[in-house]
């Protein structure tokens, strides 16, 4: 089944405790990125991947960091979170402009930091 | 950057009736796409229209990008309409930068 994973689903966390949540896709796509929601707010981009080794930043890229070093991969780091980093993430991919493709999200992860 | 409204913020229906539900943006962009957010958080892509009309069942959608405004309309509703409706769009010259609005939170109830 075509699809795009996020690990874990939920993550409590403390401040200042490094952690990554994992982004898979399985359908070969070029395009990922990384948006976070909150009330009120939609969703905001943090970052996004053309392709492999190929990361820029969106709206929202502070205190988050991605790497790309395999195509189906595109993990998002929080090198030391902060309350304010509290939120529901999302990972979405396609397949790129050229393609005309729809973005496809994953379930997305609940993360709160204490 | 990119502005992206969407209204109206909520909106009740009851089930059976159409609703239109519209997305404004401030600047050119390379495409448009519309998301329904089900009650359980998952985010469905309905579609992908960066101009013209397009159809799927009950929704249809119509970008006028000239006049940098997208709609979306959901006729005959059913409570499983009910979610958040999101705009989505993309600017530069790539697949690159996405705005999205804050979404149209639509309730259906039989």
């Amino acid at each position: 089944e075509a699809q795009v994973t996020q690990n874990p689903r939920y993550l409590i966390t403390v401040t200042g405790k490094k952690l990554t949540v994992t982004c898979s896709q399985n359908m070969n796509h070029e395009y990922m990125s990384w948006y976070r929601q909150d009330p009120g707010l939609g969703l905001r981009q943090i970052y996004y991947s053309m392709n492999v080794e190929v990361t820029d930043k969106g709206d929202v890229p502070e205190g988050y960091k991605v790497s790309r070093k395999e195509k189906r991969n595109f993990p998002l780091i929080l090198e030391s979170p902060s309350p304010n980093q509290t939120s529901l993430y999302f990972c979405a991919s396609s397949l790129g402009r050229v393609y005309n493709s729809p973005l496809h999200f994953g379930n997305g992860t609940r993360l709160t930091v204490t | 950057g990119i502005q992206v409204e969407q209204s109206p913020p909520d909106l009740i229906l009851q089930e059976g009736a159409n609703s239109t539900l519209r997305c404004n943006f401030s600047d050119s962009v390379n495409n448009l796409q519309w998301f329904h957010q089900n009650p359980w958080g998952q985010l469905i892509n309905l579609f992908y229209i960066p101009s013209g009309t397009k159809q799927n069942g009950r929704l249809s959608a119509t970008t006028v990008a000239t006049e940098r405004y997208s709609l979306l309309y959901i006729s005959s509703s059913q409570t499983t309409d009910s979610g958040v409706y999101f705009c989505a769009v993309e600017r530069g010259g790539g697949y690159q930068k996405v705005t999205f609005g804050i979404g149209t939170k639509l309730q259906v109830i039989p």
